[in-house]
């Protein structure tokens, strides 16, 4: 299994939006709709923020949504702040009781 | 509110087996609906799966690790564990668990801290 690709890096303003993309394959991403977010600060232990490719836990600001095409799943944060500045990370079942994950994006607030 | 927390010796010599232990606290370990999984991230890497243990003791691994990982589960003390066999340089990462919903197998919430293991001799 191979990792799912994702951006080195991502940027934006306060304020803006900004999209961070996930690819896969037909066999995890575009298969099943169990793709997952994970938000991880430096230093921090991961956290979810979303799962089954749109929900948010709660108290996860509505700020963060994702979504899916195809093969590519993406998650949006709207609305920038200085606190979204860190490292995400995507994660897909892959069938056959494998998971699999992204290789991460660091966003920067600018 | 369910904690997760990891355990272990820090440093491992190469050619020996990496031990860690989860100690799951605010919640039975046998509750239905979830597994028990350990994830691993290199220093300055990516997140990679290493498996998942139900309560019952079933397990699923990742396949590029299969031959060297043991998770383990003791309902008793609330807890499970890994076993990594003949690690390397490359095994040297923060090891996390995490519980996962069963339904998913992939949507890890919420994690431990996560333990630094240094695989050095």
């Amino acid at each position: 299994q191979s990792a799912l690709t994702q951006p080195p890096s991502a940027s934006g303003s306060p304020g803006q939006s900004v999209t961070i993309s996930c690819t896969g394959t037909s066999s995890d991403v575009g298969r099943y709709n169990y793709v997952s977010w994970y938000q991880q600060h430096a230093g921090k232990a991961p956290k979810l923020i979303i799962y089954e490719v749109t929900k948010r836990p709660s108290g996860v600001p509505d700020r963060f949504s994702g979504s899916k095409s195809g093969n590519t799943a993406s998650l949006t944060v709207s609305g920038l702040q200085a606190e979204d500045e860190a490292d995400y990370y995507c994660s897909s079942y892959a069938g056959s009781n494998n998971v699999v994950f992204g290789g991460g994006t660091k966003l920067t607030v600018l | 509110q369910l904690q997760l927390q990891e355990s272990g010796p820090g440093l491992v010599k190469p050619s020996e087996t990496l031990s860690l232990t989860c100690t799951v606290s605010g919640d039975s370990i046998t509750r239905n609906g979830y597994y028990w999984g350990w994830i691993r991230q290199p220093p300055g890497k990516g997140l990679e799966w290493i498996g998942n243990i139900l309560y019952s003791g079933v397990t699923y691994y990742n396949p590029s690790l299969k031959s060297r990982v043991t998770v383990s589960v003791d309902t008793s003390k609330n807890q499970f564990s890994l076993k990594l066999s003949s690690v390397t340089a490359a095994d040297t990462a923060i090891y996390y668990c995490a519980r996962v919903v069963a339904t998913a197998f992939s949507w890890f919430d919420p994690w431990g801290q996560g333990t630094l293991v240094t695989a050095s001799s």
